[in-house]
């Protein structure tokens, strides 16, 4: 059973810088795992930020950037808006169809 | 624009069969592989499988026994069934487009299906 983690919640200040983090149980996240991240507001759907690790949708602001960092993918929020209070969830391609999401990372803007 | 909208029955009892319908307006509906997701409190998102307009299929296999996705090309529509449903099956289910190897860009309102006896 293949498991994505990510950090249960997070905590930002408007205008600061965060973080979040994607680590897969079956070892180092690279390139080939097409990370992407989606992040959701109470009784929304997901809505899609980045997909293949560091491309952004037409939508997606630019102060939303991914990467991969010491083996895990990565969001990166620069200039953190009052707005992007919300759960993030990333998502890994595994093969055959394969994909798993992570467990989420609940952020909060204080 | 693109806009999938989905309807189906939302409170099953034990061992009945759920049935969801997803419709897409906007867009291409071939050249996507088009998708189910559920959401549960204690499970998070789980992918549940796909389906192209050509009609080729990939489950999940933990649900694989269980579902069932088709399509119907002439209405740019397509549907999930979950056979046997329990407790266990109760979860916001949603539609979405996949682009690629799970860039689901595209997404339904969600439908909240309860199992209870």
């Amino acid at each position: 059973q293949t498991v994505v983690t990510q950090e249960p919640s997070l905590t930002v200040s408007p205008g600061g810088t965060v973080t979040l983090t994607c680590a897969s149980s079956t070892g180092a996240v690279t390139s080939g795992y097409y990370p992407k991240w989606f992040q959701q507001k109470p009784g929304q759907p997901p809505r899609a930020l980045i997909y293949s690790t560091n491309n952004r949708h037409p939508w997606t602001p630019a102060r939303f950037s991914g990467s991969l960092l010491g083996g895990k993918a990565a969001l990166t929020l620069s200039g953190v808006q009052p707005e992007d209070e919300a759960e993030y969830y990333c998502l890994l391609y595994y093969g055959g169809a394969e994909v798993v999401f992570g467990g989420g990372t609940k952020l909060t803007v204080l | 624009q693109v806009q999938l909208q989905q309807w189906g029955a939302g409170l099953l009892k034990p061992s009945e069969t759920l049935s969801l319908t997803c419709a897409v307006y906007g867009g291409s509906f071939s050249g996507y592989y088009w998708t189910w997701i559920r959401q549960s409190q204690g499970k998070g998102l789980e992918w549940i499988g796909e389906i192209n307009h050509g009609g080729s299929t990939n489950y999940n296999s933990s649900l694989k026994s269980r579902v069932t996705i088709s399509v119907d090309t002439s209405k740019n529509l397509f549907s999930l069934n979950l056979t046997s449903v329990t407790a266990a099956d109760t979860a916001v289910y949603y539609c979405a487009r996949d682009r690629h190897y799970g860039d689901f860009d595209y997404w339904g309102q969600g439908t909240l299906v309860t199992v209870s006896s």
